[in-house]
Parts: C-alpha cells; structure tokens; sequence
C-alpha cells in the first residue's frame, strides 16, 4: 500500500458527460501528479499541483482540469468525454515540489470507461 | 519533452537466469532517472531515483547503473524469481520539468519456474 488513496477505482460513463476524480496524497507528500495511461500508450503526465498550485503541465487537453485543495487532495475534472478518453487514470504523490528526483508514490488508479 | 526508449519491449527468463534491460533517453538537459516496477493489477512502485552519471543503486537482487553522457541506464535482476514477474519502467526527467517525468513503454518480464 503506497498510502495514495483514489476513488473510485472504477468508472463507466457516455460520450458528452462529466466526471471527477479524486486523490488522496499520502500523508505528509504536498506534490500531487496526475498521469493517465491509454491502451498502446505509456504513462502520461497530465500535471502536477504542489501545495495548492500548479506547478508542471504535460499534454492536458483542454477538457481536463485539476486543482489541488487546501487539505491536499487532488480532483481531476474531465468533461465532454470522448471514446478516446477511455485510460487508466493514475494520482501520485511526493514530498517536495521536485518529482524529477524523488521516488513518486503511485496511487492504485481509476479505471475509466466512456461508452 | 524526453524520449526514451526501452528494450527489449519483452523478456522470457528461467528462474534463477540473471537478467537485464535498457533504458536510453537523450542526454541533454538530464536530472535524473527512475526506474518503477508494475506488477499486474497493482500500481507502479518505485525501485531507483538516480542523478549521477556512473551512479549504481542496489535494491536486493536488484540493480541499476546510469550513464548520463551517453544517455543510458541499465537495470540488472539477480537470480530471477517468479515474484520478479512485471513491467519495468523507466522515466527521465528534464532538469527543468519540475515532475514532469516522461515514462518509457516499459519491458515485460516474466520469469517462469
């Protein structure tokens, strides 16, 4: 158990809907990153929040959006859902605000399905 | 952006073989190198954070080594055991891509009994 806690594990939806995800850093960690990993692709990066701020953009689309909260967790909002939104969506977390070197604690994933 | 690439995409070993794969990645603007292991059904745990060129990390049976002029890491398994059985992914990150890692395809290992 890497202490990352995301709910929920499981999400089936339709094309055109909205849904949140949501993360739990562990405890002590004030970096969040979230990361999605489609069929045929490696993980992504999608963003990182440290301490309540944006800190690093990867590819998000415009559809997606995040923001990290005063007690530390995490939501990834992602709207008008699109087949190809269909991943493995992954939080994780650390210590500081430097993920390129420190060992990044990955939380168990969202598994998203739009129909 | 990083690229990296790994290799082999996957591997088939017999327990007790000792293993290895690579990870290249572009040497220019490097800060570090992680190296994960995902097993099936779990998330991705992290094995080695590496930023010195010629550093060499240890973890049981496991080991890496890093090269950061020529752009390469090597991830070495002792005595393969079933359990060893996952991807192992590497990632590379630019000194000024906060944490921004850029994550390999991974190489699949299994090791059968």
């Amino acid at each position: 158990d890497s202490g990352v806690t995301q709910t929920p594990k499981h999400l089936i939806t339709a094309t055109g809907q909205r849904v949140t995800l949501r993360c739990s850093p562990r405890s002590g960690d004030l970096s969040v990153y979230w990361y999605q990993q489609s069929l045929d692709q490696g993980l992504q990066f999608l963003i990182q929040y440290y301490n309540g701020e944006e800190r690093a953009k990867g590819n998000i689309l415009e559809r997606f959006s995040a923001q990290q909260f005063p007690d530390l967790h995490s939501e990834l909002n992602l709207s008008s859902l699109e087949l190809g939104d269909s991943a493995l969506y992954f939080c994780a977390s650390s210590v500081g605000d430097r993920g390129t070197n420190e060992k990044l604690f990955f939380g168990s994933g969202t598994q998203l399905s739009v129909l | 952006i990083l690229n990296v690439e790994q290799s082999p995409q996957s591997l088939h070993v017999q327990e007790g073989d000792s293993t290895n794969f690579t990870c290249s990645f572009p040497s220019s603007n490097f800060y570090a190198l992680h190296w994960y292991r995902w097993e099936t059904a779990k998330s991705p745990e992290a094995l080695f954070v590496m930023t010195l060129n010629g550093d060499e990390k240890k973890k049981g049976r496991i080991s890496a080594t890093l090269n950061t002029k020529e752009g390469y890491s090597y991830l070495y398994i002792k005595g393969s055991q079933p359990e060893d059985s996952a991807t192992y992914l590497c990632a590379p990150g630019g000194g000024t891509s906060y944490g921004k890692l850029t994550f390999g395809q991974g190489t699949i290992l299994t090791v059968h009994p």
